[in-house]
């Protein structure tokens, strides 16, 4: 059974900085990968898809990579700003027999301290 | 504009009543989902839905009920056979399912609460 996991589950780290989020999955027959950001009491904004062909994807100061074979991506924000604050999820896409699973990691809940 | 719109932001509900969750997509997606939200949990898939009148369910399709009649509408509905409804309800939509290069795409969400 497909498994996502994301530590840590919170991270505060200062204005500026530079910083990497993980997310693991137990099951490298993936179709795809996609990393999501949530703000507080909203729905989810899609960050960076990478197919499961590809090793990474950037978008400005985003840059997602994946590793099929260690069943690893990390999300790398470059010089991080207080906007940045949110929760953010990865999500890897499968599918079983006749069936489309998508299945959520629980998230890593990010505050950029001013 | 085009994107994913979810009605009402959010909706309270008496024990043993039912209530239904619009949504509505003008993004030509043929793919449309029901996620349930819990602090502390990830995403958890109610239904989805590949094509008009059809659906499937998700892993927690229990207490639910959809219709998928037209393309671009989704409505989920919490049936008091839902034992604990109160949650934050997501819809998403995608392309097609039998897709590699398919990105999902999130509503704002509809807040539940039973009261």
């Amino acid at each position: 059974k497909q498994e996502v996991t994301q530590i840590p589950a919170a991270l505060s780290v200062p204005e500026g900085e530079n910083l990497v989020l993980n997310c693991s999955f137990t099951d490298s027959a993936i179709y795809n990968l996609q990393w999501f950001r949530q703000d507080p009491g909203k729905g989810l904004t899609s960050l960076l898809l990478i197919q499961s062909s590809q090793r990474e994807q950037t978008s400005g100061r985003l840059n997602a990579s994946l590793d099929k074979s260690s069943g690893r991506s990390t999300l790398y924000i470059a010089a991080s700003q207080p906007g940045d604050s949110a929760t953010y999820l990865c999500a890897v896409r499968l599918f079983m027999n006749r069936d489309d699973k998508i299945i959520f990691g629980k998230g890593t809940r990010l505050h950029i301290l001013p | 504009d085009g994107g994913i719109t979810q009605s009402p932001k959010y909706l309270f509900r008496k024990e043993g009543q039912n209530v239904t969750l619009s949504c509505e997509q003008n993004l030509n997606h043929d793919a449309m989902y029901w996620y349930r939200q819990d602090p502390g949990q990830g995403l958890r898939l109610i239904y989805y839905s590949q094509i008009v009148n059809d659906f499937q369910k998700g892993d927690i399709a229990e207490g639910y009920s959809v219709s998928r009649e037209k393309k671009e509408s989704f409505p989920l509905t919490v049936t008091s056979a839902q034992k604990n409804p109160t949650a934050f309800y997501l819809c998403a939509s995608s392309i097609r399912t039998a897709s590699l290069s398919n990105e999902q795409f999130f509503g704002p969400g509809t807040r539940l609460t039973v009261l």
